[in-house]
């Protein structure tokens, strides 16, 4: 079965600086997704960033990107210039592209953003 | 509608009552995946239809729980017997296929927080 790990429960990140958030998965397949999702307290599971595992290119999405290493079965998320609402818990998840699967979520990263 | 809609969005109930949680899916989207979220967790997988039927329903902890999807769109949770440990938000998704070929991303509601007393 297929596992994500985020290994930091907690991260704090001065406002304007830059944070990376890690995240690390373990599977048997070639084909699959990599996401990382934002779920600030209105509850609601925001996609941030999106990686298909076929490409070498590591995904960018504004001030987010992520170093996707697929050897090492490394999947983290480099947030730059930290603003003030970016403050959430951030998953890391994984989803098989073959048949029906669902998504896999690791257990969180709970992000502080000081003024 | 313009998202995933679910109701309610807090449900209170006794140890032992019976609740539904519904789930309104983006128009379109004909896959429909229910997660269950503890505090401080991540989101568990609990059922996932394609279409009216359970794809996969391995994620269910045990008979109390139950799912429908009778037309394809709106689906219930329903909750047998609820025990004080089937506290916790659930999460409902929808995406256009469950299959391979598309982009993978699930759209999520905001969840139903169920408080087992």
């Amino acid at each position: 079965a297929q596992t994500v790990t985020q290994s930091q429960p907690e991260m704090s990140v001065q406002e304007a600086e830059t944070v990376t958030l890690s995240c690390t998965y373990d599977t048997s397949e070639s084909d699959y997704y990599l996401f990382w999702y934002k779920q600030p307290p209105s509850r609601q599971m925001i996609l941030v960033i999106r990686q298909e595992a076929y490409k070498q290119q590591n995904a960018t999405e504004n001030r987010f990107s992520v170093n996707f290493q697929k050897a090492a079965k490394s999947f983290s998320l480099k947030i730059s210039d930290s603003q003030l609402g970016d403050a959430a818990m951030y998953f890391c998840a994984y989803r098989h592209n073959k048949g029906n699967t669902p998504l896999v979520f690791g257990k969180g990263t709970r992000l502080s953003v000081i003024a | 509608g313009a998202g995933v809609s679910q109701t309610p969005s807090n449900k209170v109930t006794e140890k032992g009552k019976y609740v539904e949680l519904r789930c309104d899916p983006i128009s379109g989207h004909t896959a429909l995946y229910w997660y269950r979220q503890s505090l401080g967790q991540g989101p568990e997988f609990l059922i996932y239809f394609q279409g009216t039927g359970a794809a996969d329903d391995s994620g269910l902890p045990n008979d109390r729980f139950f799912a429908v999807r009778p037309e394809g769109s709106v689906s219930t949770l329903k909750i047998q017997r609820t025990e004080r440990g089937d506290s916790a938000v659930y999460l409902c998704a929808s995406s256009l296929t469950g299959g391979s070929g598309g982009t993978g991303e699930l759209f999520f509601g905001e969840g139903s927080r169920l408080t087992v007393l």
